[in-house]
């Protein structure tokens, strides 16, 4: 069946340094929709970008990610940590033949001053 | 004012007894959902509902019974409660289609004691 993967659990980093976590993922569908889903502590997840398009980059909110279908993957990544990017980060994928999201088991970013 | 609301916002309940979490969602969505999230596990998902009728149940356990009056309401009823049981329980609505994004609700926090 589809699934997310996300490797990191925790990831610990300083301000100012590069974000990168990692997600890949894996379907039978040829068309794939990848999501980034924030949760700030205590508050709810939010959408923070998705892609349908094969190798184009998408941004928000100095976040950015490219969907590669050749590698499965949806990394998200951001040049200068902040540390208000502390959070919970999902990468969730639309299901094979349907429109519900599977979510991935998440990274929890934490950025030290 | 928030689009999807959860009442209660907080709820403490005795082990054993049955309680009913509400979910309304103003947008529009035809397609609401159940997630589960609790300090030992990611965001889990345990059922979804489409116009009202239910399309994917992922929750093993039959203690846990949604209901949908409404086209927009979906409530969800534990009976039985369990410690275990205790977490963050979140309704989500989206329309029915790949590319469209999950809103959440603030969620309901659950203690059972």
């Amino acid at each position: 069946g589809d699934s997310v993967t996300q490797t990191e659990g925790l990831v610990t980093l300083t301000e100012g340094l590069p974000v990168m976590l990692n997600c890949t993922y894996q379907t039978i569908y040829s068309n794939p929709f990848l999501f980034w889903y924030v949760q700030h502590l205590n508050e709810s997840p939010r959408l923070l970008l998705k892609s349908f398009t094969d190798n184009k980059r998408t941004e928000h909110q100095g976040f950015h990610a490219t969907l590669h279908k050749s590698s499965s993957s949806f990394h998200l990544q951001k040049s200068s940590a902040q540390l208000s990017d502390s959070a919970l980060y999902y990468c969730a994928l639309v299901s094979s033949g349907s429109w519900q999201l599977i979510f991935g088991s998440g990274t929890q970013l934490t950025v030290m001053p | 004012d928030p689009k999807i609301i959860q009442k209660p916002k907080y709820l403490v309940a005795v082990t054993g007894s049955e309680k009913i979490l509400i979910c309304e969602q103003y947008l529009g969505h035809n397609a609401m959902y159940w997630y589960r999230q609790s300090a030992k596990k990611p965001l889990e998902f345990m059922f979804s509902y489409s116009y009202q009728k239910l399309m994917d149940n992922q929750t093993a356990s039959s203690r846990f019974q949604p209901q949908s009056s409404k086209k927009n309401h979906l409530d969800l009823q534990i009976t039985a409660l369990k410690p275990d049981d205790s977490a963050t329980y979140f309704c989500a609505s989206s329309q029915e289609t790949k590319n469209s994004d999950y809103t959440f609700g603030s969620g309901t926090r659950l203690l059972v004691i």
